[in-house]
C-alpha cells in the first residue's frame, strides 16, 4: 500500500492551462503538505495544512490554491500555468505539525510549454 | 540569511570508507533538525532526526548524525559507505518559534566501488 500518494506522476501542458495535482495518505495523519522542487533539486515549501486548515502559505502565487477536502486529501490546482512552474511538485504528510517527520509521495513532474 | 545551509553541493568517497555531509542552521533557541535522502526520479525519505535529548541520533540504512549546538550543526555520517548510499540527501530545520520549516539545498553523495 502506498502511503502518500499522488496523480498524475507526469504532466505536460501548455502556458495558460489551469490544472490540478490530487494527493492523498493512508496513513492517518494531520498535517499535509506541497513542496516543489525546481531543476537544481532546490526544495521549497509551498502550503501547509493542518486538520483541514491552511496553517503555512509560503511567497507563492495567488495562481496556486491548495484544498484540502478532508485530511487524508489534499490537491494542489493551479491557474494560468507558466513555463516558470515547470518543476517536481511532492506532497508529503506527518503525524502532526511539530516535530515528527515527513512522509513523500513520488511527486508530479510538470512541464508547461 | 539562511536557516539551514550545506555547504558541499557534492561529496565523493570511496566505498567502505566513512563519509560525513555536513550541515548548519541558523534558527534560534533548540530547533528540530532531519536529514532525508532522495533516490533519483523518488520522493524524499526520512532518516533521522533529532529533537531533543543525546547528541547522538541513529537512523536508518546505517546513518547517524550529531547535533553540535555550540557549531549549530548536524552532520550526517555513516563509518563505511556502501555504492547503494549514492543519493541526494537533505538537511531540514524546523522553527519552533515562527512554525517555519526549511531544507537545505541538498548534497549529492557519490560513492565509488
Amino acid at each position: 500500500d502506498t502511503a502518500v500518494s499522488q496523480t498524475p506522476k507526469y504532466l505536460v501542458t501548455q502556458m495558460g492551462n489551469d490544472k490540478s495535482i490530487k494527493c492523498e495518505q493512508n496513513l492517518g495523519h494531520d498535517t499535509m503538505y506541497w513542496y516543489k522542487q525546481d531543476s537544481k533539486k532546490f526544495l521549497k515549501i509551498m502550503f501547509s495544512y493542518n486538520n483541514k486548515e491552511l496553517i503555512i502559505n509560503e511567497t507563492v502565487p495567488n495562481r496556486f490554491s491548495p484544498k484540502s477536502p478532508d485530511k487524508a486529501h489534499l490537491n494542489l490546482h493551479i491557474n494560468s500555468l507558466e513555463l516558470g512552474d515547470s518543476a517536481v511538485y511532492f506532497c508529503a504528510s506527518s503525524r502532526d505539525r511539530v516535530h515528527h517527520e515527513q512522509y513523500f509521495g513520488p511527486g508530479t513532474r510538470l512541464t508547461v510549454t | 540569511a539562511q536557516s539551514v545551509a550545506q555547504p558541499e553541493d557534492q561529496v565523493n568517497v570511496a566505498e567502505g570508507n566513512p563519509l560525513t555531509v555536513k550541515c548548519t542552521y541558523s534558527v534560534s533557541g533548540n530547533p528540530y533538525l532531519f536529514w532525508y535522502v532522495q533516490y533519483p526520479n523518488r520522493g524524499l525519505q526520512f532518516l533521522l532526526k533529532y529533537i531533543t535529548g543525546d547528541n547522538l541520533v541513529k537512523g536508518s540504512y546505517g546513518f547517524e548524525a550529531e547535533f553540535n549546538k555550540s557549531q549549530t550543526s548536524f552532520h550526517l555520517k555513516k563509518p563505511s559507505a556502501l555504492v547503494s548510499d549514492s543519493a541526494l540527501y537533505f538537511c531540514a530545520v524546523r522553527d519552533k518559534r515562527i512554525n517555519k520549516f526549511y531544507f537545505g539545498s541538498g548534497t549529492k553523495l557519490n560513492v565509488k566501488p
